[in-house]
C-alpha cells in the first residue's frame, strides 16, 4: 500500500529565505507527483505536476524535482514571501489517477 | 466553467438524516475524484469517474456513502443515515483524463451534529 509521509510537518522561515520541502513514498510505481498549495479554510490549488518520467519541474520560484527509485521529491521554494504562508501537500498518482497525499507542510513565513 | 464548483460549501445535518454534494468540474474534463480531508490530515480518496461510470470506488468507506455522475459532468456525492464521524471536508477535483493535472473545488464542509 502507498504511504506518503512530508517533512516537516510545520516550518517557519524569515521572509526571503530559499526553502525546501520534502515528500517521500513508499512505492516507486508512480505515474505523477503532484504538489498542491492549500490555504485555510479552502480547496487545494496545484503547483506543478511532474511526470513519472521527469526529473523535475519549475514554475516561478517554484521548483519540484522527483527521484522515482529513492521515492523521494523535494520541493524549492526561493525567495519565499509572506503570501506563501499555506500548506503544501504531495500527492502521488495510482493507476487510476486517484491521489495518496501526504499530511501536509504547514508553512509561515515571517515579514 | 472557470473551475471546479462545489455547493454547498457548507452543510449542518443531524445525526441520521441523508445529505448530497454536489461537484460541477471543469468543462470537458473527463476523470472526476471524490475525496475527504479530515482537520489536519492530507484528502483520502474515495471514488474515481471516467465519464458517467465509477471506475474505481474503493475508498468509499462503507454502503452508506454513494456517488452517481449520470450524464458524465455534474456528480453527487450522497450520505445515508449520517453519523457524526462524517464530518469532514469533501472535496472534488476533475481532469482532463486519468492521470493528467487534477484540478480541485473548494470542497464542502459537512457537519453532523
Amino acid at each position: 500500500k502507498q504511504e506518503v509521509t512530508q517533512i516537516p510537518a510545520a516550518l517557519s522561515v524569515p521572509e526571503g529565505e530559499n526553502l525546501v520541502l520534502n515528500c517521500s513514498f513508499t512505492d516507486s510505481a508512480i505515474y505523477n507527483l503532484q504538489w498542491f498549495r492549500q490555504d485555510p479554510g479552502k480547496g487545494l490549488t496545484s503547483l506543478l505536476l511532474i511526470q513519472s518520467s521527469q526529473r523535475e519541474q519549475t514554475s516561478g520560484r517554484l521548483n519540484a524535482s522527483l527521484d522515482k527509485s529513492s521515492g523521494r521529491s523535494t520541493l524549492y521554494i526561493a525567495a519565499s514571501q509572506p503570501g506563501d504562508s499555506a500548506t503544501y501537500l504531495c500527492a502521488v498518482a495510482g493507476s487510476q489517477g486517484n491521489l495518496i497525499f501526504g499530511k501536509g507542510t504547514k508553512l509561515s513565513v515571517k515579514p | 466553467g472557470a473551475g471546479v464548483s462545489q455547493t454547498p460549501s457548507n452543510k449542518v445535518t443531524e445525526k441520521g438524516k441523508y445529505v448530497e454534494l454536489r461537484c460541477d468540474p471543469i468543462s470537458g474534463h473527463t476523470a472526476l475524484y471524490w475525496y475527504r480531508q479530515s482537520l489536519g490530515q492530507g484528502p483520502e480518496f474515495l471514488i474515481y469517474f471516467q465519464g458517467t461510470g465509477a471506475a474505481d470506488d474503493s475508498g468509499l468507506p462503507n454502503d452508506r456513502f454513494f456517488a452517481v455522475r449520470p450524464e458524465g459532468s455534474v456528480s453527487t456525492l450522497k450520505i445515508q443515515r449520517t453519523e457524526r464521524g462524517d464530518s469532514a471536508v469533501y472535496l472534488c477535483a476533475s481532469s482532463f483524463y486519468r492521470n493528467t493535472e487534477a484540478f480541485f473545488g473548494q470542497g464542502t464542509r459537512l457537519t453532523v451534529v
